[in-house]
């Protein structure tokens, strides 16, 4: 039962350099999302997609970027990473527009130095 | 307003103690309401879907009140495993975007 997989669950950068969190779900489902977590902080959108092959922006979407690679993958990167970006970082998912909840990974811990 | 609100709280209540928290929402075109669980530094996990006539699901009750426009979430018997913040999470009608909640911290104590 894996559920949501988010890949790495920790990562320590440099301020400038680039690096990709990849999310890989298994329940079929159709929305993927992508929320930072800041300590003391609710959860913020940074990109979702409703259905393989659209995208959309969040909450908080500068100094990102996501690609939905198929139904299964949704990945954020990071161009050119900041220390304002260090936070958790969870994928979502959910079956379809507003009437399920969303099954979240386990989150990737990253800090930017 | 934000669309939904929650006492962050933290409630500190003994074990066996039974307590509730309330969260309410702004936005009339609601159609869905969850509960989520989250523990310090993990990921939030569905607790229980809230439905109109109310459910329960052992110790945990939730309860929507549509006129007054909040759902709430009742703890029986408290246990020491139940410490965790708890989110409160409205879908609007046509929506993709769920609406969090920024939790209410519990902590259960010997």
């Amino acid at each position: 039962n894996a559920g949501v997989t988010q890949t790495p669950k920790f990562q320590v950068l440099k301020t400038g350099q680039s690096m990709t969190l990849q999310c890989a779900q298994d329940m079929n489902h159709n929305s993927m999302y992508w929320y930072r977590q800041d300590p003391g902080m609710g959860l913020r959108l940074i990109y979702y997609s409703a259905s393989e092959g659209t995208t959309d922006k969040g909450e908080v979407p500068n100094g990102y970027n996501v690609s939905r690679l198929n139904k299964r993958e949704f990945s954020l990167r990071l161009e050119s990473a900041a220390p304002s970006q260090t936070s958790v970082y969870f994928c979502a998912s959910s079956e379809s527009r507003g009437n399920q909840p969303q099954h979240f990974g386990d989150g990737t811990r990253l800090s930017i130095l | 307003r934000k669309e939904v609100e929650q006492d962050p709280g933290p409630f500190n209540v003994p074990e066996g103690a039974t307590v509730a928290f309330n969260c309410t929402y702004s936005n009339s075109a609601s159609q869905s309401f969850f509960w989520y669980r989250q523990d310090c530094r993990k990921e939030p996990k569905l607790l229980m879907s809230v439905y109109s006539s109310g459910n329960e699901d052992g110790r945990f009750t939730a309860q929507l009140n549509r006129a007054s426009q909040y759902i709430s979430l009742l703890i029986r018997d408290s246990k020491l495993s139940d410490s965790a913040t708890y989110l409160c999470v409205v879908n609007v009608r046509g929506s993709y975007i769920p609406t969090f909640g920024r939790g209410t911290s519990l902590i259960v104590h010997p």
